[in-house]
């Protein structure tokens, strides 16, 4: 089946500090990647996604490689600040070979803390 | 603004009783989707819709039910059978069933009295 594997948090930086969340899959067929931010009593908003392999996504200071060799799509920033708290899910979405459906799978999500 | 809404922000319910979480968008999207996540966890999948008329089970579908009338419109219902609904409910869409990319909604949180 689908999965997809996080990083336990809460992953705790000072401001300004460079981050890095991992993120590995397994999915049958081609998934297309996603990172999706969660702030604290609101929905999922799209922070920036990949098609395929070697695709680079990017948002607001944001990015994550596709790497199909390592089946990676770790989320990484130069310098976080305190805004950047929330927690974080990487997710993947694929075609269902029982089902043809296409479903979004998500990890667990990791929490990011910027401190000042 | 196209977007998602999602009613009301917090909703309570008694012990035996069926609520009905609303779900609107103006994005024009074909398909929706019910999502439920508990604390410290990602999210599951409760119901979907490709398209009006039409909806499936996905991983978590017992104790709800869903209708889809409305291009624009999915609630959904908590019934009475679902044994333990406190979660936050969350709405998405996409372009279609083959859209990759779901927007979310702001989410509904459902406590029991």
């Amino acid at each position: 089946g689908n999965s997809v594997t996080q990083m336990e948090g809460p992953v705790t930086l000072s401001e300004e500090a460079f981050l890095t969340i991992n993120c590995t899959y397994t999915a049958t067929g081609y998934p297309s990647l996603f990172w999706y931010v969660q702030y604290p009593g609101e929905g999922l908003q799209l922070l920036l996604k990949a098609t395929k392999a070697d695709d680079k996504g990017s948002n607001k200071g944001f990015e994550a490689t596709y790497r199909k060799e390592t089946t990676s799509f770790h989320l990484e920033k130069g310098s976080v600040q305190v805004s950047d708290s929330a927690v974080y899910f990487c997710a993947l979405s694929v075609v269902s070979m029982d089902t043809g459906r296409r479903a979004l799978t998500f990890g667990s999500g990791t929490r990011l803390q910027v401190q000042p | 603004d196209g977007g998602i809404t999602q009613s009301p922000k917090y909703l309570f319910r008694k012990e035996g009783q069926n609520v009905t979480l609303s779900c609107e968008q103006n994005l024009n999207h074909d398909a929706m989707y019910w999502y439920r996540q508990d604390p410290g966890q990602g999210l599951r999948l409760i119901y979907y819709s490709q398209i009006v008329n039409d909806f499936q089970k996905g991983d978590i579908a017992e104790g709800y039910s869903v209708s889809r009338e409305k291009k624009e419109s999915f609630p959904l219902t908590v019934t009475s059978a679902q044994k333990n609904p406190t979660a936050f409910y969350l709405c998405a869409s996409s372009i279609g069933p083959e859209g990759a990319t779901q927007y979310f909604g702001p989410g509904t949180r459902l406590l029991v009295l």
